[in-house]
């Protein structure tokens, strides 16, 4: 069984530039969460997707956009980063929505300068 | 909206000493607490978590306790080894998508 995977793993941006980040899910789970974790803080939820569609937001702006694909994989775009965007971003899937069981991948930890 | 408190900070303890860390929250709506476990520079892994429907649960050294009435919810780990060392965090799940994490408490056993 193939768990959470995420790429890239690091990245460096600049202010003001476009980020995607990629997640595909565990085998069997079509349901994915995007989680936020500034560093010393607990993940906050941004968006959920289900069936390709958004299920769900956080308190993020609009500037964070997703996509579900057919194969339950996922995005995250990021536009107009800001210095505060500078976190781990943690891409979770679950095998149905509504259940709360969360398997997170490792992450992506973008810096913004 | 669901907010959940998570004490202490910090927990250092010595090994085989035990520990027990403390979350509340406040959505009497919430049903599911796990708990999970970040090492540094690596994923949150899920340890143990707990429905409503029960009041305690145990996985070898960790165990979980939940009290709806005073919506607070607790871990503990027994003969704490260096291992058990890293950041943990409980959270809650309300429905309506996410979780809610605590903010974290970075454990530190010594040997």
């Amino acid at each position: 069984e193939t768990g959470v995977t995420q790429s890239p793993t690091h990245l460096i941006k600049t202010r003001g530039q476009q980020v995607t980040l990629r997640c595909s899910s565990q085998s069997g789970h079509n349901t994915v969460s995007w989680y936020q974790q500034a560093l010393g803080q607990g993940p906050q939820f941004i968006f959920q997707y289900y069936r390709e569609e958004e299920n769900g937001r956080g308190n993020f702006p609009p500037r964070f956009s997703g996509l579900q694909f057919p194969n339950y994989s996922s995005e995250l775009n990021v536009n107009a980063l800001e210095l505060d965007d500078s976190a781990l971003y943690l891409c979770a899937s679950s095998p149905a929505t509504g259940t709360g069981e969360l398997f997170f991948g490792e992450g992506s930890r973008l810096t913004v300068l | 909206g669901e907010n959940v408190e998570q004490h202490p900070s910090t927990l250092s303890v010595q090994e085989g000493d035990s520990a027990v860390i403390k979350c509340t929250y406040s959505d009497s709506a919430s049903n599911y607490f796990p708990w999970y476990k970040q090492e540094l520079g690596k994923r949150p892994q899920l340890i143990i978590d707990i429905r409503s429907n029960v009041g305690e649960k145990k996985d070898q050294r960790i165990a979980v306790t939940l009290n709806k009435t005073a919506k607070h919810f607790s871990l503990h780990i027994t003969e704490t080894q260096p291992e058990d060392s890293a950041v943990y965090f409980c959270a809650a799940w309300a429905g309506f998508q996410k979780l809610v994490f605590g903010t974290g408490t970075r454990l530190l056993v010594s040997p």
